[in-house]
């Protein structure tokens, strides 16, 4: 069965300070989808990035990098140089491919960037 | 701007009272999904249709009843709800159900209360 943690409940930083939101994932397919949500105190879940398991490459984009690694199973989230417009809950979500009924979503982990 | 537009953003019923969320897309796109944001759980998928054909029920109980007239509306109509159901119901949609890997759209959600 397909599973999402995202162990830290609530993270709090500083602006200007670097952030890692930790997304460590369990699925039995070899073909899968990882992403990245946020979802800011209006309500929306805006998506941020999709990548497949074929994929390793770290991507980065702006202040954003995310960092997968298949043999943690894990798909970590870095924000750097955090800004108070970051303050968000940010969710890790695994969907497996082709279709199927499994797209799971992580707990969350809320971010809040003080001032 | 997302694209997806649901009404009403707040609703606050009894246990008696029947009342329909409302959601619309404007993306052109052939899916569409409920899901339910609770406190204490992570985001679970409620229902998924496909050009106006429901394809997923994720064991979600009969006093939650989903209709989808076309692709661009999914209502979601509710009766003799629990005080346990209430949370923020998402809706969302897609360009093709049968790739999962699409980006979902969501929608600001409506926030539920049950008295």
């Amino acid at each position: 069965a397909q599973k999402v943690t995202q162990a830290q409940t609530e993270i709090s930083v500083v602006e200007k300070e670097d952030v890692t939101l930790d997304c460590v994932y369990e699925t039995r397919d070899t073909t899968y989808y990882l992403f990245w949500y946020k979802q800011p105190p209006s309500g929306e879940l805006v998506f941020l990035i999709r990548r497949n398991s074929f994929d390793e490459q770290n991507e980065i984009s702006g202040r954003y990098s995310w960092n997968f690694q298949k043999s943690t199973s894990s798909f970590n989230f870095t924000i750097t140089a955090s800004q108070v417009v970051d303050s968000a809950v940010y969710f890790c979500a695994l969907s497996e491919a082709p279709y199927g009924q499994n797209f799971v979503f992580g707990p969350g982990t809320r971010l809040s960037v003080l001032p | 701007e997302t694209g997806v537009t649901q009404t009403p953003r707040h609703l606050v019923m009894g246990m008696t009272n029947k009342k329909s969320l409302k959601c619309e897309q404007h993306l052109g796109h052939n899916a569409m999904y409920w899901y339910k944001q609770s406190a204490k759980k992570p985001l679970e998928l409620m229902f998924v249709y496909s050009l106006e054909e429901r394809v997923e029920n994720n064991s979600v109980p009969s006093r939650f009843s989903p209709e989808c007239p076309n692709s661009s509306h999914l209502f979601l109509h509710l009766h003799t709800l629990q005080p346990e159901d209430s949370a923020l119901y998402l809706c969302a949609s897609s360009q093709d159900v049968r790739d999962r890997v699409e980006t979902q759209y969501f929608g600001p959600g409506t926030r539920l209360l049950v008295l």
